[in-house]
């Protein structure tokens, strides 16, 4: 079936450093992946999303691309602010809408 | 664009009492809504789908007497958590979608706890 792995956290980061949070998939077909962000308390926001292969999704600083060959999608962002903590998720879309979830990763920036 | 608002936002209440979540689509016509739980710390957990005028699919597990999901217009649905217990405290999640080709939106959750 279809799954999301993602690399475990905690993540903590000094401001201003480089980030990057794995995430590969398993899946059917081609889906659409996604990085929705969930701050203290709160919903999930949608970050950035890719629908085909080799789309690259950018939102706030933030860039994922669609490798289907390494089947990733990895989060990266160039300089990391006290204000991008918050917990990532790496989401697929099957055929039906369905979003598959990876298990979350925590990210905490320090000043 | 592309509001959800879900409320309340939190309840504490009695072991055995109903409670009932709602879900509200605020600029578009959600087709479908999806409700999500999640334990502290972790993933979301699909609990169902529900389209507008249908039943709810439930994904397996998931109680559907116990967790009343209706959907009876394109910007409303709404969980109820009947004659809840304290292992039903737990953060609840919408999310609305105008169709399977557009990204789910999401509300803000709401912190149920059962005394």
């Amino acid at each position: 079936g279809n799954s999301v792995t993602q690399m475990e956290g905690p993540v903590t980061l000094s401001e201003e450093a480089f980030l990057t949070i794995n995430c590969t998939y398993t899946a059917t077909g081609y889906p659409s992946l996604f990085w929705y962000v969930q701050y203290p308390g709160e919903g999930l926001q949608l970050l950035l999303k890719a629908t085909k292969a080799d789309d690259k999704g950018s939102n706030k600083g933030f860039e994922a691309t669609y490798r289907k060959e390494t089947t990733s999608f990895h989060l990266e962002k160039g300089s990391v602010q006290v204000s991008d903590s918050a917990v990532y998720f790496c989401a697929l879309s099957d055929n039906w809408g369905k979003l598959i979830f990876g298990q979350g990763t925590e990210l905490s920036v320090k000043p | 664009g592309a509001v959800v608002s879900q409320h309340p936002s939190r309840v504490i209440c009695k072991s055995g009492t109903s409670v009932k979540i709602e879900c509200r689509s605020l600029d578009f016509q959600a087709t479908t809504m999806f409700w999500y739980r999640q334990f502290p710390k972790q993933s979301l957990m699909l609990m169902a789908t529900s389209n507008e005028g249908s039943k709810a699919t439930y994904e397996q597990g998931v109680e559907k007497d116990k967790f009343l999901i209706n959907h009876a217009s394109l910007t409303l649905s709404t969980l109820t958590v009947t004659s809840a217990h304290p292992e039903d405290s737990s953060f609840y999640i919408c999310s609305a979608s105008g169709d399977s080709n557009q990204p789910q939106h999401f509300g803000d959750g709401t912190r149920l706890s059962i005394l």
